[in-house]
């Protein structure tokens, strides 16, 4: 199994442009989120998904959107772009949400984001 | 939101050394894991524990959810364990699925 997939592992932006960052699980979680790691300040959750359909805010959802039409896919979408968005980017999964208490977060590889 | 404070923020070791981590919260929980990000950046999980003890080899883990704190014990540390461990937890009655991390313990160890 791969796991959880993150596309692209690099990216380099202009600030106002706009992209999508892609996590794609084949574990049949139901859970799926979104964290970004800045330096000193661990991880951060942004969104998150408890199924399909199902979205909801983290800590730090401003400038971000996400939607979950599949169990899937959870892509990360910048509309415009800011300096302050340069981060790396984890997407993670688990089976049945962390709420439940005993589900293991599984991390995809990371996506590094520059935002000129 | 909770707070997480991990100590040391940084440990250097020689290879063969032990080492505790330290991870303090300021709230209940019911939901604590241990991660370890490797030097390539990759997060690990290493342990579920909101509660009690558990051991994986050279490492094991203790969370007294009473006193609001968890221990990651490394046993006979091995270059391979460099990197950064991360403690995460869920507060208890939480808006769903926020999973709080410290700001993480770099370890490094010295052949």
């Amino acid at each position: 199994n791969a796991g959880v997939t993150q596309t692209p592992k690099f990216q380099v932006l202009k600030t106002g442009q706009s992209m999508t960052l892609q996590c794609a699980q084949d574990m049949n979680h139901e859970y799926m989120s979104w964290y970004r790691q800045d330096p000193g300040m661990g991880l951060r959750l942004i969104h998150y998904s408890v199924g399909a359909g199902i979205t909801d805010q983290g800590e730090v959802p401003n400038g971000y959107n996400v939607s979950r039409s599949t169990t899937e896919d959870f892509p990360l979408r910048l509309l415009s772009a800011a300096p302050s968005q340069t981060s790396v980017y984890f997407c993670a999964s688990s089976r049945g949400g962390v709420a439940s208490g005993a589900n293991v977060l599984t991390f995809g590889a990371g996506s590094r984001l520059t935002v000129l | 939101g909770i707070q997480v404070e991990q100590s040391p923020p940084d440990l250097i070791l020689q290879e063969g050394a032990n080492s505790t981590l330290r991870c303090n919260f300021s709230d209940s929980v019911n939901n604590l894991q241990w991660f370890h990000q490797n030097p390539w950046g990759q997060l690990i999980n290493l342990f579920y524990i909101p509660s009690g003890t558990k051991q994986n080899g050279r490492l094991s883990a203790t969370t007294v959810a009473t006193e609001r704190y968890s221990l990651l014990y490394i046993s006979s540390s091995q270059t391979t364990d460099s990197g950064v461990y991360f403690c995460a937890v869920q507060r208890v009655g939480a808006g769903a699925n926020n999973l709080f991390f410290g700001t993480g313990t770099r370890l490094t160890v010295i052949p």
